[in-house]
């Protein structure tokens, strides 16, 4: 059963860091592209960042630029984002998820994980 | 970046309606569009992948259309467990862009 399980959410001070992690079975997870995507209580979905299969490009979302690293290990079918600088708006859960093949295109999302929830207050 | 805008941002609708939810992009994105179910308290479920293409599980009662920049989600005849919100995803670029949702409400 292909399945991916997150790990690492919780309760940060504004500023504080996380670090997530994504674990993936059943499937070969150094062929996928790899994203982190959160949603807000209450709000839409918002994609993150993605990584490619070997790890050397990474994208990102402006709004966490500079404070967030997407990273995998393949050896250890793990897929992890470092949070740093973290903000009340970065409060949501957050899912990994397989992407596609290719750069584009092909990047839909399946499956997902259950999500972790990360909240930012004092 | 790609700006996705879908419409209705709610509907209310009858078991055994035919529902139709618009996505539209700000560019082309040829038929690289997505289209997926969330549940309250569950993550999203991949429903339509490149337009058109019905994901391995789903009903055959969904499907979808378009290219371009315009897009839509059809539910041929909807049943109870289909009450639920709708995104619409590019996959045109790498960095990927969302629509703001469709709540799907039983009338």
């Amino acid at each position: 059963e292909v399945q991916l399980v997150e790990s690492g959410g919780g309760l940060v001070q504004p500023g504080g860091s996380l670090r997530l992690s994504c674990a993936a079975s059943g499937f070969t997870f150094s062929s996928y592209w790899m994203s982190w995507v959160r949603q807000a209580p209450g709000k839409g979905l918002e994609w993150v960042a993605n990584i490619k299969q070997d790890g050397s490009e990474k994208y990102y979302v402006d709004s966490v630029k500079g404070r967030f690293t997407i990273s995998r290990d393949n050896a250890k079918n793990s897929l992890y984002l470092q949070m740093n600088s973290l903000r009340a708006e970065d409060t949501a859960v957050y899912y990994c998820a397989r992407g596609g093949i290719a750069a584009a295109g092909s990047n839909w999302f399946d499956p997902w994980g259950q999500g972790t929830l990360v909240t930012v207050s004092s | 970046d790609i700006q996705m805008t879908q419409s209705p941002s709610s509907l209310s609708a009858s078991v055994g309606d035919r529902v139709t939810i618009t996505c539209r992009a700000s560019q082309s994105i040829s038929s690289y569009l997505n289209w997926y179910q969330q549940k309250p308290g569950k993550a999203p479920k991949l429903l339509i992948y490149a337009a058109s293409s019905l994901q391995s599980g789903v009903p055959s009662r969904f499907s979808g259309s378009g290219s371009g920049t315009d897009f839509t989600l059809t539910i041929s005849s909807l049943q109870p467990e289909d009450f639920a919100t709708y995104y619409c995803q590019q996959s045109y670029s790498t960095f990927i862009t969302f629509g703001q949702g469709t709540r799907l409400e039983i009338k």
